[in-house]
């Protein structure tokens, strides 16, 4: 059915260290995914974005992956900083040229000292 | 950069009170949309909008209706609000190339 999830609904990593969010799509067709952050409080906000051509993007110390054999994207954050405690959704276009995105229900990260 | 604004940042209403959430964005993008989000079900797409006064019914439509007679301004409407629509509304518009940015949201709680 329609639907992008994710594996772990909190990840919780220390200040300095990576972080990796992962996150399961579940249509083949889509062929936009993007990374957003949601602070308490606030919208999400855009972080990066990767087309189905792509199999790897780096932001500044992000980087979003993209594996369509087994429809998954991960988003890497490096020297994770307590800023980026929030929690993070992905979301897909569902299917080729359509204009709605699906998201996924978000993971919260967590960053301690 | 692209703003999105929403008319309240919170809003507190009488169950079978009718509701008006106004929602703005200034780069004369053509698609708007209006999500809410509920802990657990992450965000659920209530309506979208092509053009002024085209409108698409999202995943959950039902208790909503949306209006748009101006290109930079889409309008979520409760016509008699309930307890279950207690929620976060957020207002987004997008860009040519998928992008969308979000408003601040609006938490409505309904009593």
């Amino acid at each position: 059915g329609e639907s992008v999830g994710l594996h772990l609904p909190t990840l919780s990593v220390q200040e300095g260290d990576n972080s990796i969010i992962n996150c399961a799509y579940s249509n083949s067709a889509s062929d936009y995914f993007i990374w957003y952050k949601q602070e308490s409080g606030k919208g999400p906000q855009f972080i990066i974005d990767i087309r189905s051509n792509m199999d790897k993007r780096q932001g500044q110390r992000v980087t979003v992956l993209l594996n369509k054999t087994v429809k998954h994207l991960s988003l890497q954050i490096a020297a994770t900083q307590p800023g980026d405690s929030a929690v993070y959704f992905c979301a897909e276009n569902w299917g080729h040229n359509t204009d709605k995105l699906i998201f996924g229900t978000g993971t919260r990260l967590q960053v301690f000292p | 950069d692209v703003k999105v604004t929403q008319s309240s940042r919170y809003l507190v209403k009488r169950t079978g009170e009718k509701v008006f959430l106004e929602c703005v964005q200034d780069m004369d993008h053509e698609n708007m949309f209006w999500y809410r989000q509920d802990p657990g079900l992450g965000l659920r797409l209530i309506y979208f909008s092509y053009d002024v006064k085209m409108k698409e019914k999202g995943d959950i439509p039902e208790g909503y209706s949306v209006s748009r007679e101006k290109k930079e301004r889409f309008s979520l409407i409760l016509e008699s609000a309930s307890t279950n629509q207690t929620s976060m509304y957020l207002c987004a518009s997008m860009s040519q190339t998928y992008e969308q940015y979000f408003g601040p949201g609006t938490r409505l709680t309904v009593t």
